[in-house]
């Protein structure tokens, strides 16, 4: 039951340059969340944007949420080499107390 | 420090044999979840415990089982019945939903492979 899909599936970039990555999703949900991965380790909790938020600042990173559109943006500004990893978008799968659902991630790659 | 510790960090599984893989946790989470990781499928529920003493079944609980008898600890036992069991799972923790999903701490993960 996946909820969340994030595009694009794969993102390289330059040192310095910005990312965008986008979650798409399906039904009504209380927040969004996004977390990073990086190889081989647990996912790290980065962000939480509520349904009622449109937009939220945490260090280098913008999240934005549009209800209407179903749609949120994670945007890294100056990436780093170190910002490389796998980062993943997490919904409600309805509205209510359920379990947390994962998309299939965008894997970021920084080239210094 | 608190934080979720998950062991082995690599396991291996022989053909009709149940493994256990353990999960602690000392944030006093009342919540824990146990998830499969597949290359390019992202992360898959297995199984959830809310509170002590009760869990439910996720997205792919069949050949798995759980138990949550304590509230720092939730083992994953995968079982010989799981015919597919390769995958790095992750064991994770929250403080108790109320109406919306809390932000999830995640332990570094198990490789299970067969033999």
């Amino acid at each position: 039951s996946q909820q969340g899909e994030e595009d694009p599936q794969a993102l390289s970039i330059q040192e310095g340059e910005n990312a965008t990555m986008n979650c798409s999703y399906k039904t009504s949900i209380n927040n969004l969340q996004w977390y990073r991965q990086n190889s081989g380790r647990g996912l790290v909790h980065l962000i939480l944007i509520r349904s009622n938020e449109r937009e939220k600042h945490s260090g280098r990173l913008r999240v934005t949420l549009d209800t209407s559109k179903k749609s949120s943006s994670l945007l890294i500004t100056a990436s780093r080499a170190a910002d490389t990893a796998s980062y993943f978008c997490a919904t409600d799968r309805n509205s209510g107390n359920t379990p947390l659902v994962f998309g299939k991630g965008t894997r970021l790659s920084v080239i210094a | 420090d608190g934080g979720i510790t998950q062991s082995p960090k690599y396991l291996f599984r022989k053909e009709g044999q149940n493994v256990t893989l353990s999960c602690e946790q000392n944030l006093n989470h009342d919540a824990m979840y146990w998830y499969r990781q597949d290359p390019g499928q992202g992360l898959r529920l297995i199984y959830y415990s809310q509170i002590v003493n009760d869990f439910q079944k996720g997205d792919i609980a069949e050949g798995y089982s759980v138990s949550r008898e304590k509230k720092e600890s939730f083992p994953l036992t995968v079982t010989s019945a799981q015919k597919n069991p390769t995958a790095f799972y992750l064991c994770a923790s929250s403080i108790r939903s109320r109406g919306s999903n809390q932000p999830q701490h995640f332990g570094d993960g198990t490789r299970l492979s067969i033999l």
